[in-house]
């Protein structure tokens, strides 16, 4: 069946570093691809999307590449800021179901 | 701009014990979903409803219930609790016409014990 595997944490930067969160997907159809982010005590909001090949999904300075030949959508964002510390999820949609990935714990240190 | 609300936020139950977790959205979409989300895990779909009357299961429904009597509510019934039920619930909506973009709800954690 369909699966993601998302890069282990917890990862720590400090302020202004670049971050890179790796997310690899297996699916039977063709999925769009999302990533999601998680603030301390709250539920998860969609950061950005990307919904077929070669398509850039971007929001807050983050950005990820749909690139279908390495079924891979990492998450970068090249100046990270203390407000960017969260859980970040990988999730792979295909028809009404989505497969989440584990998580990544940023925590970015001034 | 409420979204989707969960209550309660946290809650111990005994091993055999049952309880309703409480989901309800007000911006009108037909999609709802229970996510459960177990540490170092990712969030396992429980069951999902397309519309007011209609459920489906998830990746994981045993030992779990829901119904959609209107299209606000979803709740989640667990009947008869158990340790392996602990675990932090997510409800989420999405709307029709964009049902890959979904809305959750803060969570509510729960401990069987």
């Amino acid at each position: 069946g369909d699966s993601v595997t998302q890069m282990e944490g917890p990862v720590t930067l400090s302020e202004e570093a670049f971050l890179t969160i790796n997310c690899t997907y297996t699916a039977t159809g063709y999925p769009s691809l999302f990533w999601y982010v998680q603030y301390p005590g709250e539920g998860l909001q969609l950061l950005l999307k990307a919904t077929k090949a070669d398509d850039k999904g971007s929001n807050k300075g983050f950005e990820a590449t749909y690139r279908k030949e390495t079924t891979s959508f990492h998450l970068e964002k090249g100046s990270v800021q203390v407000s960017d510390s969260a859980v970040y999820f990988c999730a792979p949609s295909t028809g009404n179901q989505f497969y989440f990935g584990t998580g990544t714990s940023l925590t970015v240190i001034p | 701009n409420a979204g989707v609300t969960q209550t309660p936020k946290f809650r111990i139950l005994k091993i055999g014990q049952s309880m309703t977790l409480q989901c309800t959205q007000d911006m009108n979409h037909n999609y709802m979903y229970w996510y459960r989300q177990d540490p170092g895990m990712g969030l396992k779909l429980i069951y999902y409803s397309v519309g007011a009357g209609i459920t489906d299961k998830g990746e994981v429904p045993n030992g779990y219930n829901v119904s959609r009597s209107t299209t606000e509510d979803f709740p989640l019934r667990l009947e008869l609790a158990a340790p392996s039920q602990t675990s932090v619930y997510f409800c989420a909506s999405s709307p029709r016409e964009a049902k890959n973009i979904q809305y959750f709800g803060a969570g509510t954690r729960l401990s069987v014990l």
